[in-house]
């Protein structure tokens, strides 16, 4: 399956700590995106990055790609309670469709 | 910000009726997308759609599903004889040249 599967299933910190979620995959990609869904809503886009890119910020969030290990990560640092959330990484292999993986489950507490 | 919305937020029908979900896209987006999330279950894709025809769909997209464009700004997607398993949140999800997927807020559907 090309679908990205993250790890670890649920994780659960403290506010102010790092959060670090990780996506594996198993064919080559055109790029990878990460979602953040809150439980019954829908999903918001955070970070998009591409084969060729290698890391990306985008506030307190950080992204790496090692396409050679079929991986990807994303960093949340200095978690609030508002980042309790679902995480999801989605591979777009054609350019078409994104296939999700399950997601972690974020738990910050106060 | 630009937002995909979507109508209805959450529509009940009885097994067998058709249903109709629509999705307004970002204003100069041209890829468009139906995903379905079964409860407690992963987003799974269904169909992707540019220039007016669809561009590739999954085995779940089978005949009963179809979409369109109607006028220009709306895209919708058809379920002529719904089944109890396709009570799901649908979400619709559009794109730009830039590859982002922004999704909507999705309609939750449940068939009776």
């Amino acid at each position: 399956s090309q679908q990205g599967e993250e790890d670890p299933q649920a994780l659960s910190i403290q506010e102010g700590e790092n959060a670090t979620m990780n996506c594996s995959y198993k064919t080559s990609i055109n790029n990878l995106q990460w979602y953040r869904q809150n439980s019954g809503r829908g999903l918001v886009h955070l970070i998009l990055i591409r084969s060729n890119e290698r890391e990306k910020h985008s506030g307190r969030l950080r992204v790496t790609l090692d396409t050679s290990k079929k991986s990807s990560s994303l960093l949340i640092t200095a978690s609030r309670a508002a980042d309790t959330a679902s995480y999801f990484c989605a591979t777009d292999v054609a350019g078409y469709a994104l296939n999700f993986g399950k997601g972690t489950s974020l738990l910050v507490t106060p | 910000e630009p937002e995909v919305t979507q109508t209805p937020s959450h529509q009940v029908t009885q097994m067998g009726q058709e249903v109709i979900l629509r999705c307004v896209p970002i204003s100069n987006h041209l890829y468009f997308y139906w995903y379905r999330q079964i409860l407690g279950q992963k987003v799974e894709f269904l169909v992707s759609f540019y220039n007016n025809e669809i561009s590739e769909k999954s085995e779940i997209f089978d005949d009963q599903f179809s979409v369109e464009r109607p006028d220009g700004s709306n895209f919708t997607l058809k379920i002529r004889s719904t089944k109890l398993e396709d009570s799901a949140m649908y979400f619709c999800a559009t794109a730009g040249a830039g590859n982002e997927q922004f999704f909507g807020p999705g309609t939750r559907l449940t068939v009776l």
